[in-house]
């Protein structure tokens, strides 16, 4: 079964600081890999996905993540943040042929002026 | 037009009483789940059900019944409400292929005093 790491529950970054969140991830089979952004009291929000190809996914919002086979990760990045950036950032993974997501617990990106 | 949308989106009520959240998308999709975030942030999936049918059911108390009258509604009966069920239910849909990842709804944040 697969599974997901946040190592990081809470982020705190000034603004226009770069950021990276990191995430990762465990299964024996091949997987599809997303983020998800969650604002306070809002649903999820698809910010990217990585499915097959190239290594560097570019999402929502100027956010990228990384795609790395050997070390079983899946880092969100973004180069300059902004205080609405400030929300909890989830990590998830879906082995392939399978359409059941499993979600890290979560970081909470906090952005301060 | 909301994709995913979830009824009531507070939901207060008393220990031992029964309550339903009720579940609509207009997407297309076939496959709709049933997400528990518990006061700690962490999903967990209870059910999925692809065009009517049940397909996961994760360790939830049988109080938990999942309905789906049609492949666009989805919705959640809770038996007996106990305090440890407080939490944030999302409900979320997909195509079968997880590739595109989910779309969720608002959440329902149910508190059983």
């Amino acid at each position: 079964a697969q599974s997901v790491t946040q190592l990081d529950s809470q982020v705190p970054v000034f603004e226009e600081a770069p950021v990276e969140l990191r995430c990762n991830y465990s299964s024996s089979v091949s997987v599809y890999l997303f983020w998800y952004v969650q604002y306070p009291n809002q649903g999820l929000q698809l910010l990217l996905k990585y499915l097959s190809g190239s290594t560097l996914v570019k999402g929502i919002n100027g956010f990228e993540a990384e795609f790395n086979k050997s070390q079983t990760s899946f880092h969100l990045r973004k180069p300059s943040v902004h205080i609405s950036d400030t929300a909890e950032y989830f990590c998830a993974v879906s082995e392939r042929g399978y359409s059941t997501l499993t979600f890290g617990k979560g970081t909470m990106l906090l952005v301060s002026p | 037009d909301t994709a995913v949308s979830q009824t009531p989106k507070y939901l207060v009520t008393q220990m031992g009483n029964d309550k339903s959240i009720k579940c609509e998308q207009n997407l297309g999709h076939d496959t709709m789940y049933w997400y528990k975030q518990d006061s700690k942030k962490f999903l967990k999936i209870m059910f999925s059900y692809n065009n009517k049918e049940l397909i996961i059911n994760e360790t939830v108390p049988n109080r938990f019944s999942p309905k789906s009258p049609d492949k666009a509604h989805l919705n959640l009966h809770i038996n007996s409400l106990e305090l440890g069920d407080s939490a944030v239910y999302f409900c979320a849909s997909s195509q079968k292929a997880v590739n595109y990842g989910y779309t969720f709804g608002s959440g329902t944040r149910l508190t059983v005093v």
